[in-house]
């Protein structure tokens, strides 16, 4: 059973327009979320993260948002350039205990078009 | 230094072989992971170090083999692997295990067990 979920396994936009990636979840025991990058070939890149108490996280052009109620959370990224083209995972952390467990989705992969 | 180091970046061993793998980062991080990751999966966390001390084995054979002999390094010992465990192997660590911190991943050992 898949506790973490993003739908869409790739996504286009054009340079300089708006990248929005979204991401589902069912536990509602999870206290942050957080969006890492991979390059092929290359570990995960922290992005961003946000706590379950916020509902918006912004760090440059990137924006998360948490929507409790629908167990939904997306990122922005805002002008989208051709360097951001990459798989993003959504990530989710186990809150009770700090046990640092980290439940990812399955991955979208973003391709910035110049 | 924000840098988690993985060796060897690539690793092909037989089903009788013995390896190690090895991760190493110097930022003071006192929780330690391993993550496995098959193609165009999301990664999976294998064990979780603590402060040195073994807290979560995700249900892991015992080919696999941890080990953490101090606060800065972090081994996998493999023995008696199968074709099925080739796979991208992360490492990854964090201050602590708290959710609120990030944890910051190494480039990976792309490991082919022939």
């Amino acid at each position: 059973d898949q506790q973490v979920k993003q739908n869409s396994p790739s996504l286009s936009v054009q340079e300089g327009r708006i990248s929005i990636l979204n991401c589902d979840y069912t536990n509602s025991m999870f206290d942050y979320f957080l969006w890492y990058k991979k390059y092929p070939a290359e570990g995960p890149t922290f992005l961003i993260s946000i706590s379950s108490i916020k509902d918006k996280n912004e760090d440059g052009r990137f924006t998360v948002f948490l929507n409790k109620s629908a167990k939904h959370l997306s990122l922005h990224i805002v002008p989208s350039q051709p360097g951001d083209s990459a798989v993003y995972f959504c990530a989710a952390s186990e809150g009770p205990g700090n046990t640092g467990k980290l439940i990812f989705g399955q991955g979208t992969t973003l391709q910035v078009k110049p | 230094d924000t840098e988690v180091t993985q060796t060897p970046k690539h690793l092909v061993m037989g089903m009788t072989n013995k390896k190690s793998l090895k991760c190493e980062q110097h930022m003071g991080h006192r929780a330690m992971y391993w993550y496995k990751q098959k193609a165009k999966k999301p990664p999976e966390l294998m064990f979780v170090y603590s402060y040195e001390k073994l807290s979560i084995n995700e249900s892991v054979p015992s080919r696999f083999s941890p080990e953490c002999p101090n606060s800065s390094l972090l081994n996998l010992h493999l023995h008696a692997l199968q074709p099925e465990d080739s796979a991208l192997y992360l490492c990854a660590s964090s201050l602590t295990t708290s959710s609120s911190y990030e944890q910051y991943f190494g480039p990976g050992t792309r490991l082919t067990v022939t």
